[in-house]
């Protein structure tokens, strides 16, 4: 079974400070792997996805993470970030079974952005 | 413009009660799921449903239950046989063939009273 790993449970950065939140996934097969953001009280938001092809992916709001496949990761990445990007951040691997889509999400890591 | 609508946004339960939340899309996705979040635990899966008149358990079903009458509604009863339904609700919609990931409701939140 696929599972996800956010080691981090919670990052402060500075605004204008680039960012890193880490992911590890397990999983047997070529992963889809998703990173999905969540401001509080709200539903999750898709940033960005990775099927295959270029391993550096870009998604919204400047994001961009990079799959690692002898890393088993899939971090997330901005250069600057902005105070507008406090949330929590969620990753994601999506298995295929019997036609279903099914997504095992992380525990996710939640940023604050202080002046 | 397409979307998902949860509500109510938020509920509450006295003990003992059943509940059920309500999950609408127009997006025209043929699989929709359910999933719990609690603090520190992600998002865990309660139920899918792929076809009208389907669905599957997920990983904590029990308390809970669906039905898949139309395309476009999910409902979700939590029954008084779930002894912890205080969490936060979301619903969720997928194209099951394709790599579109997941797109969701701005959640429900249920508080036990």
């Amino acid at each position: 079974a696929q599972s996800v790993t956010q080691p981090d449970i919670h990052i402060t950065v500075s605004e204008g400070a680039s960012l890193e939140l880490r992911c590890n996934y397990s999983y047997g097969a070529t992963p889809y792997l998703f990173w999905y953001v969540q401001s509080p009280g709200q539903g999750l938001q898709l940033l960005l996805k990775y099927f295959s092809g270029d391993t550096l992916v870009q998604g919204i709001k400047g994001f961009e993470a990079e799959f690692k496949r002898s890393q088993s990761s899939f971090n997330l990445r901005k250069p600057s970030v902005h105070w507008s990007d406090a949330a929590e951040y969620f990753c994601a691997v999506v298995a295929y079974s019997g036609g279903y889509q099914k997504v095992t999400f992380g525990t996710g890591t939640k940023l604050q952005v202080i002046p | 413009d397409g979307g998902i609508t949860q509500s109510p946004k938020y509920l509450f339960r006295k003990e003992g009660q059943n509940v059920t939340l309500s999950c609408e899309q127009n997006l025209n996705h043929d699989a929709m799921y359910w999933y719990r979040q609690d603090p520190g635990q992600g998002l865990r899966l309660i139920y899918y449903s792929q076809i009208v008149n389907d669905f599957q358990k997920g990983d904590i079903a029990e308390g809970y239950s669906v039905s898949r009458e139309k395309k476009e509604s999910f409902p979700l009863t939590v029954t008084s046989a779930q002894k912890n339904p205080t969490a936060f609700y979301l619903c969720a919609t997928s194209r099951p063939s394709t790599n579109y990931g997941y797109t969701f409701g701005s959640g429900t939140r249920l508080t036990v009273v």
